[in-house]
């Protein structure tokens, strides 16, 4: 059974770029949560989402940055217009929904911008 | 004042020896609570969920006092693999499981 999978691991993006960060939630998971941690702080919720639907977005700047669950495919966090200060590890993790409170984490994707 | 407080460390304990960390939250609406560990530049991994009545798993014990917000683990016999940082993490919704994470606690184990 698959983890939570995240690419690219990397990502390096000039200042003005687009990032796209992908997350495919455990097999039989319908729930996906995307927590930014900036160098040396800890974790912050950004978005939680479930097939189609966002349900809370309540962490996510309020520019440049949206997600997405689609149907098929994996969940996106996409930032525009990437600026230093979004340099950091987006994690995101997932959940069943049947046993509502373990949420596994996959590898992040550590972007920096330049 | 933060949600979620936890010592920032570092702690520097001797291999075998025992270590205790405390966290303490702000929302007396909290639900749910866990101990996560971070090792450096990975994800976080889900060590133990905390409840009540103490739940203990081999060499970990965790303890939850909701009159006080406060919710404790307890390390015995620590293992050098034991360091890590510690993520004192509490969600408050039902429905929502967002998590709420403390900054950690930075462990090391000295052989």
């Amino acid at each position: 059974n698959a983890g939570v999978m995240q690419n690219p691991r990397h990502l390096v993006r000039r200042r003005g770029q687009e990032a796209r960060l992908r997350c495919s939630p455990m097999k039989g998971h319908s729930h996906v949560y995307w927590y930014r941690q900036l160098p040396e702080e800890g974790l912050k919720f950004m978005v939680y989402l479930q097939k189609e639907n966002i349900i809370d977005e309540s962490g996510m700047p309020k520019e440049r940055f949206s997600a997405e669950f689609p149907k098929e495919g994996p969940s996106i966090l996409r930032i525009q217009q990437v600026v230093r200060g979004d340099s950091a590890a987006y994690f995101c993790a997932s959940l069943s929904g049947d046993r509502a409170y373990e949420q596994y984490f996959g590898p992040g994707t550590r972007l920096t911008v330049t | 004042r933060k949600e979620v407080e936890q010592d920032p460390g570092p702690f520097n304990v001797p291999e075998g020896a025992t270590v205790a960390f405390n966290c303490t939250y702000s929302n007396s609406a909290s639900q749910s609570f866990f101990w996560y560990r971070q090792d450096c530049r990975k994800e976080p991994k889900l060590l133990m969920s905390v409840y009540s009545s103490g739940n203990e798993d081999g060499r970990f014990t965790a303890q939850l006092n909701r009159a006080s917000q406060y919710i404790s683990l307890l390390i015995r016999d620590s293992k050098l693999s034991d360091s890590a940082t510690y993520l004192c993490v509490v969600t408050s919704n039902f429905g929502n499981e967002k998590l709420t994470f403390g900054t950690g606690t930075r462990l090391t184990i000295i052989p």
